[in-house]
């Protein structure tokens, strides 16, 4: 079992619809959760961090976070093609002074 | 604001080449860490250092080796270059672990 499992993808919603990427993670001692968003070709870049339970929003979008069930999200309201990349989910355990990625989630926002 | 820079952004090698990859940041960041993207995949850690002088074994460094030059510099080197080392390579560093980290642009490295 990975440490940081994601929706398998790909995943293709129409332009104006909500997208929604699910992680999980299999180490209890995670303490920081990130979402970054990598076009292709380009490098990883951050859009959402995370670390208590509960929702916290940002523009179009949105983390949940539940440590009891292991479970981080990301929802992209009003999605635009520009959304289209592919999402990397990162758990980040401070005691072992890293973070363990997910394989990520390709989305396609058709016009 | 350079961030993180990585050289070379293109490289070519022979099996059994050596080379090394250079990262250095300008952010003051402590963490540093390299990490290896094959197509369709996620990243995977091959080596990092927490604090300048220290060095970590990640999940894939075998055929790796690494030094944290100084605070700014953290180089990988390969040593005899394999075609499964094929692969494009970023360096990433935070100030410190529970903070996101901060990407270079990448090198692609291919070894035939």
């Amino acid at each position: 079992q990975k440490e940081v499992e994601q929706n398998s993808g790909p995943l293709s919603v129409p332009e104006g619809a909500i997208a929604s990427l699910n992680c999980t993670y299999s180490d209890r001692g995670s303490q920081s959760f990130f979402w970054y968003r990598q076009y292709s070709g380009k490098s990883p870049e951050l859009i959402m961090s995370i670390y208590s339970n509960g929702d916290k929003e940002d523009g179009r979008f949105t983390a949940q976070l539940n440590k009891a069930s292991q479970y981080v999200s990301l929802l992209i309201r009003d999605s635009q093609p520009s959304d289209s990349a592919t999402y990397l989910c990162a758990a980040d355990n401070t005691n072992a002074g890293k973070s363990t990625f997910g394989d990520g989630t390709t989305l396609t926002v058709k016009p | 604001n350079a961030g993180v820079t990585q050289t070379p952004k293109f490289q070519v090698l022979k099996t059994g080449q050596s080379m090394t990859l250079q990262c250095a940041q300008d952010m003051n960041h402590n963490s540093m860490y390299w990490y290896r993207q094959d197509p369709g995949m996620g990243l995977r850690l091959i080596y990092y250092s927490a604090s300048e002088g220290t060095t970590d074994k990640g999940e894939v460094p075998n055929g790796y080796n690494v030094s944290r030059l100084n605070k700014r510099e953290f180089s990988l080197r390969l040593e005899s270059a394999a075609p499964s080392q094929t692969s494009v390579y970023f360096c990433a560093s935070t100030s410190r672990a529970s903070q996101p980290q901060h990407f270079g642009d990448g090198t692609r490295l291919s070894i035939l």
